[in-house]
This record gives structure tokens, sequence and C-alpha cells, in this order.
């Protein structure tokens, strides 16, 4: 299958510094790039769906100054956590939709576990 | 809207045991469904997908799944299970337009040796 490379695997950072998160669909297009944020032993929460060359759209509740998306190329989107506090701790997940339209199927990452102290 | 339901949030088996996982969803309009498997600290991996035809799926690591359009259900099942199954699992929905999923909120497989 296709390869999905999420960069970092594991951070620790200050409170109040910014972190960002590369999502690299190596070997195909991803034209859709989703993010998701995982709680222990929970479900995947859609964070912010973004498509190459436009605006992230950002599921309810999800704060789109704080949770800054960018998906500059059909192989590359970016998530930057901004000024991150404890709470903003998690494991964070990326996919790339390959095919697209019907029938396509979603690739991941392998998830950056961030630590905020 | 479509929204997909996994009733057995744990699920304990003995090792060599067959176990089903159950996926219901529910949608107005068709559906593709899938099914992904979690291994602790890693993103998901897709264990198998249906998007027409057989409604019988067969996917990797000996696992399979049949979808029932009249119960909308989508049961991912095993006939043996080894220990190097035990993970989270999780079943999805996409949306006619493919570019939405909808995640259930998992099953954690326990193999107990």
């Amino acid at each position: 299958g296709a390869v999905v490379s999420q960069h970092p695997s594991w951070v620790i950072c200050k409170s109040g510094t910014s972190v960002k998160i590369e999502c690299r669909s190596l070997d195909f297009q991803a034209t859709t790039m989703f993010w998701y944020r995982q709680f222990p032993k929970q479900s995947l929460m859609l964070m912010a769906t973004s498509n190459e060359g436009s605006k992230a759209t950002y599921e309810q509740g999800v704060e789109k100054d704080k949770f800054l998306i960018n998906h500059a190329s059909l192989t590359l989107s970016t998530l930057t956590v901004t000024s991150a506090h404890p709470e903003d701790s998690s494991f964070y997940i990326c996919s790339g939709l390959a095919g697209g339209g019907f029938g396509g199927e979603l690739f991941f990452g392998e998830g950056s576990r961030l630590t905020v102290l | 809207a479509q929204s997909v339901t996994q009733l057995d949030s744990q699920v304990p088996v003995f090792e060599e045991a067959p176990v089903e996982l159950r996926c219901n969803y529910s949608s107005s309009v068709s559906v593709y469904l899938f099914w992904y498997v979690q291994y602790p600290n890693q993103g998901l991996q897709l264990l198998l997908k249906y998007l027409s035809g057989s409604t019988l799926v067969k996917g990797i690591n000996g696992f399979e799944a049949e979808f029932n359009k009249s119960q909308t259900s989508f049961h991912l099942r095993k006939p043996s299970v080894h220990i190097s199954d035990t993970a989270e699992y999780f079943c999805a929905v996409s949306s006619n337009t493919g570019n939405q999923f909808y995640f259930g909120t998992g099953t954690s497989l326990t193999v107990i040796p």
C-alpha cells in the first residue's frame, strides 16, 4: 500500500512554544489530507480536512488559530500547534486520501505523540 | 450523514479461538466500509475494505468481513487469533463522495495466551 510518513514521532516541548508536525505522502499524491487527534484508549477525533492549495476545513470545536494546517503541495501537509499547553498533549495522526472520490482509500501516518510540559 | 457503531469496546479471546468484532453503520446513501487496525503508538493500517461486489471481503492477516446491507453491518472475523492480533480495531465508513471518513469508537482486542 501507499506510504504516509509523519514526523516527528515524538516531541516534548515547553508550554507556550509552537510545534510543527509534518505529514508526507511518499508514493502518491494526496489532494486531501486529514488530521486527527486521539486520546488514550479512544477513537480518532477528526480535527480538520485539508485540500492542497486551499484553506483547511476545521471540525466544530477545533480552534483554527491554535491548530494551523497548511497543505502547500500534493505530498505535504503540516500541522502547527501554536502556543502549546499541557492540555494539547495528545497523539496526532494524519492521513492522505489516495485515489480520491468514490472508493478512495485512506493511508495513515504513524502518528506523532506530543507532550507539553 | 453517516455514523458507525462498534458495540464492543473490549474483546478478550484466547489464542487460537475465533473472534468476531461487530460494526454497524447508518447511512441514507451508499457507502464504502473499512476496517483498520492500530498497534500501540502507531498509525492505522488498513485490514480490508468493501467497495462493491462480493459481500464477503478477505483482508490481511487472515481477517475477513461480511457486508450485510439489510442489517447495516460489517462485522470482522478471524477463525483463529494469534497473540500478535492484540490491537485496537476501528470500523469506518466513507461517504458517497469518498472524501469523508467516519470512525467507530474502536474495539480493543486482547488475545490471551
